[in-house]
């Protein structure tokens, strides 16, 4: 399958801090890039959508303005936490895809605030 | 969407055919059947789909009932490595994928 690369796989960062993920399409054009959640045992949580050029649509009861999402190119995507809080620590993980086919994972970010 | 029952977690003995379960009785028409798989730390990895018929490719194979209400996730010859959480999810083309709890498949030596 399409390979996905999400970057970096586990970050620490300080209270009120902001952290970038990275999410790139190796392999293929992703016209559409999706952002998920999840916490320990649960299942993932659909953040936000873009599609390249456009604004995201966030999900009901994510922030926009805490949570930014770049779809700048094609074949990359940002995910920025801002001012990043304890219960923000979780595993992020992006998801890409090329027109109305099967959307590829990366392998996802743990993220820890302290 | 339409909504999913899996049982929340199977046992399977290594090299045994692990058949895993989804009720998706509420199914639209234009609404393929996809499964992924999370093993514990990773990204979710796509696996198989298919809209009507039975499906097979080198990971798993795909029986889809013909009232397409239930469908059923066939790993020939599991491994210790196929271990992980199994994700059964209908999906109109185009839209995006929304995960229930899916099925914790622990395969044993």
């Amino acid at each position: 399958g399409a390979v996905v690369s999400q970057h970096p796989s586990w970050v620490i960062c300080k209270s009120g801090t902001s952290v970038k993920i990275e999410c790139r399409s190796l392999d293929f054009q992703a016209t559409t890039m999706f952002w998920y959640r999840q916490f320990p045992k649960q299942s993932l949580m659909l953040m936000a959508t873009s599609n390249e050029g456009s604004k995201a649509t966030y999900e009901q009861g994510v922030e926009k303005d805490k949570f930014l999402i770049n779809h700048a190119s094609l074949t990359l995507s940002t995910l920025t936490v801002t001012s990043a809080h304890p219960e923000d620590s979780s595993f992020y993980i992006c998801s890409a895809r090329s027109g109305a086919w099967e959307a590829f994972f990366g392998q996802g970010t743990r993220l820890t605030v302290v | 969407d339409a909504k999913t029952t899996q049982p929340p977690s199977m046992d399977c003995a290594e090299g045994r055919a692990a058949n895993l379960p989804c009720n998706h009785s509420t199914i639209s028409g234009n609404e393929y059947v996809y499964w992924y798989r999370q093993i514990h730390s990773q990204g979710p990895q796509y696996i198989i789909h298919g809209l009507k018929n039975n499906e097979t490719n080198e990971m798993a194979s795909l029986i889809i009932t013909e009232d397409r209400k239930s469908s059923t996730l066939i790993l020939p010859h599991a491994t210790l490595r196929d271990t992980a959480v199994y994700y059964c999810i209908p999906r109109g083309a185009g839209n995006m994928l929304t995960f229930g709890g899916g099925t914790r498949l622990m395969v044993k030596p």
